[in-house]
């Protein structure tokens, strides 16, 4: 099946810094979502984001399906930005309409 | 519109024991998903109801099991429960099989 990386696995800034996160995938895709999991564990949607670029306030996100990458940028990170960044996608051969999930990137924002 | 709601928020079993969990999903959706969450780690897929016919399943035991109803609400049923089965289990509906799907707050289920 799709295999789904994120990187990097941990990332630490100062607010007011900014910060790429990046997620590759091994085959074609029909979906691609970046969901944010806050400390109680609900999956916040960030972008829906199969090819192209849509931005955000703050957050921005550009997928490129023929390279088989989606990056999601952070700017003027702020402390409320901590926590885990996940990037699910959908394949588009053998699928059965599930996300497949990264193993995230836990991002910490120190004041 | 009402977003995707799920019950109870926490739950402690005692191992052996079967436990419900129930989704509500957001207005207009017809599709469920239902997704474990071990700590550390990804969701990690369970099932899929759409129009309450499964539509696939991951790598579970039969002891997982799931309903969809009329209103497109969902129950996901663990019997003989282990260990093992400690997780956060989210909901995810969408429109479709193939379209922007939405997760609830999870419920967090402690097996002991």
């Amino acid at each position: 099946g799709i295999q789904v990386e994120q990187s990097p696995p941990d990332l630490i800034l100062q607010e007011g810094a900014n910060s790429t996160l990046r997620c590759n995938f091994s085959d074609s895709v029909n979906n691609l979502q970046w969901f944010h999991q806050n400390p109680w564990g609900q999956l916040i949607n960030l972008f829906y984001i199969p090819s192209g670029t849509k931005q955000n306030g703050r957050l921005s996100a550009t997928t490129v399906a023929t390279e088989r990458y989606s990056l999601l940028y952070i700017s003027s990170s702020q402390t409320t930005d901590s926590g885990v960044y996940f990037c699910a996608v959908l394949g588009a051969r053998g699928s059965q309409g599930n996300l497949i999930f990264g193993k995230g990137t836990k991002l910490s924002v120190k004041p | 519109e009402t977003g995707v709601t799920q019950s109870p928020t926490h739950l402690i079993k005692t191992r052996g024991q079967q436990v419900t969990l129930r989704c509500s999903s957001q207005s207009g959706h017809n599709t469920v998903s239902w997704y474990q969450q071990a700590l550390g780690q990804g969701p990690q897929f369970i099932f899929q109801y759409y129009r309450e016919e499964e539509n696939g399943r991951g790598n579970f035991p039969p002891r997982f099991s799931g309903l969809q109803f009329p209103n497109y609400s969902s129950e996901l049923n663990v019997n003989a429960l282990e260990l093992d089965d400690s997780a956060l289990y989210l909901c995810a509906s969408s429109f479709g099989v193939n379209t922007e799907a939405f997760f609830g707050q999870g419920t967090r289920l402690t097996v002991v």
